[in-house]
């Protein structure tokens, strides 16, 4: 079945650094993968996506890269800062073009100041 | 302008009670989807509404859920009647109707429903 893996664990890091996340997937072929921050007791907010024919995107402090032969996309928080603290959910189109959205457990990072 | 609103934003409800969530769209959002994220979980999807016409219902748990969307605007998600494993997090997601599908999601802040 479609699986997607995202870092298990919670991702702590200092002001200032590239934060680095992963998302994993196995079992398919998505044409295209979505990146949201999710803050405590609200929905999901839109970041960012990719196509499958697109390596690199890049908006502001965030760059999405997305190999579809390793299966795998990583996201990255450039110069972060405290207020990026989140969980950020790795989502994939389930291949059905209804915008039928497949998420990931989510990352929770924490920048410290 | 207004981003998609959900209600109530908590309902806890004794199992076997009957509960409806309500949630409003963006205007002119043609696209309506439902999600559901239970504790430890990822964000399941539920169904998915093309205005007033359901397009993908393949994510309902079973048939004590019913969802609507008359008229193409706002839409509810009934559960009847309520079990413990109902608990969670509902989330609404809509977006415009545009080519594959492959836009933006803009949802809602959750309705969090405890089963007790």
């Amino acid at each position: 079945s479609q699986k997607i893996e995202q870092n298990s664990e919670a991702l702590n890091i200092q002001e200032g650094k590239t934060a680095t996340l992963t998302c994993n997937y196995t079992n398919y072929s998505p044409a295209y993968l979505q990146w949201y921050r999710q803050d405590p007791g609200r929905g999901p907010v839109f970041l960012l996506l990719i196509r499958e024919n697109e390596k690199e995107k890049r908006k502001e402090r965030l760059k999405v890269t997305f190999d579809t032969t390793l299966k795998q996309s990583l996201f990255h928080i450039t110069a972060s800062q405290p207020a990026d603290s989140a969980t950020y959910l790795c989502a994939l189109d389930s291949g059905n073009q209804g915008g039928k959205l497949i998420f990931g457990q989510g990352t929770e990072l924490s920048v410290k100041p | 302008e207004a981003g998609v609103t959900q209600f109530p934003s908590h309902s806890v409800i004794e199992k076997g009670q009957t509960v409806t969530l309500r949630c409003d769209p963006i205007s002119g959002h043609d696209n309506l989807y439902w999600y559901r994220r239970v504790m430890g979980k990822e964000i399941k999807f539920l169904l998915h509404f093309v205005k007033e016409s359901k397009q993908d219902e393949s994510g309902m748990p079973n048939n004590r859920f019913l969802a609507e969307r008359t008229g193409g605007t706002y839409s509810t998600l009934k559960v009847q009647p309520a079990e413990l494993e109902d608990s969670g997090v509902y989330f609404c997601a809509s977006s415009p109707l545009l080519g594959l599908g492959d836009t933006e999601a803009f949802f809602g802040q959750g309705t969090r429903l405890t089963v007790v």
